[in-house]
């Protein structure tokens, strides 16, 4: 049973430029969330997808934006990286939107903008 | 929105001893309460989680509790062991599979 995988593992980027990461959800699961982690915070939530909308966002800038594939697979995308973008992006995937059971998170994708 | 305050930051304690982290939260809406554990450049992964019918959970040496009138839980681990050395992160939400609220992360040591 495949758990939530993310790509890349790390990544180095320039201030201003775009960057994609992406996530594929654990076996069965069809909701996808994203989370930014700072270091030394707790994660942050940026959005939630399922049917392929975006139903949830939390308090982050339209620079980033993301996308669901009918597989469940999802991406994130954020454009004009500042140096603040720089942390650990996390992927977690639940089944059903809304659903009592717990989100299981990926291992991550760390991000440095330089 | 929710906001989700955890105490202490860091927390230091002997192998054998207990250790305890707690959290308070501000949305009176909120139902599911888990707790994640955090290793050194690795996935945060669910060791126990409460709803809000239920004032306290036990498994095996970790234990929560649930005050809904006060708005806050706790985390309970006992027998403390090296490798429960790690990042404890309590989060909120209105369900299980909604926007989770974290706090802001205690670090604990075990020393043997």
């Amino acid at each position: 049973d495949a758990g939530v995988t993310q790509s890349p593992t790390h990544l180095i980027k320039t201030r201003g430029q775009q960057v994609t990461l992406r996530c594929s959800p654990k076996s069965g699961h069809d909701t996808v969330s994203w989370y930014q982690q700072a270091l030394g915070q707790g994660p942050q939530f940026i959005f939630q997808y399922y049917e392929e909308e975006e139903r949830q966002r939390g308090n982050f800038p339209d620079r980033f934006s993301g996308h669901q594939f009918p597989n469940y697979s999802s991406e994130l995308n954020v454009n004009a990286l500042l140096l603040g973008d720089s942390a650990l992006y996390l992927c977690a995937s639940s089944l059903g939107q809304g659903a009592s059971e717990e989100q299981y998170f990926g291992p991550g994708t760390r991000l440095t903008v330089t | 929105g929710e906001n989700v305050e955890q105490h202490p930051s860091t927390l230091s304690v002997q192998e054998g001893d207990s250790a305890v982290i707690k959290c308070t939260y501000s949305d009176s809406a909120s139902n599911y309460f888990p707790w994640y554990k955090q290793e050194l450049g690795k996935r945060p992964q669910l060791i126990i989680d409460i709803r809000s019918n239920v004032g306290e959970k036990k498994d095996q040496r970790i234990a929560v509790t649930l005050n809904k009138t006060a708005k806050h839980f706790s985390l309970h681990i006992t027998e403390t062991q090296p490798e429960d050395s790690a990042v404890y992160f309590c989060a909120a939400s209105w369900n299980a599979g909604n926007m989770l609220t974290f706090g802001g992360g205690t670090r604990l040591m075990v020393k043997p």
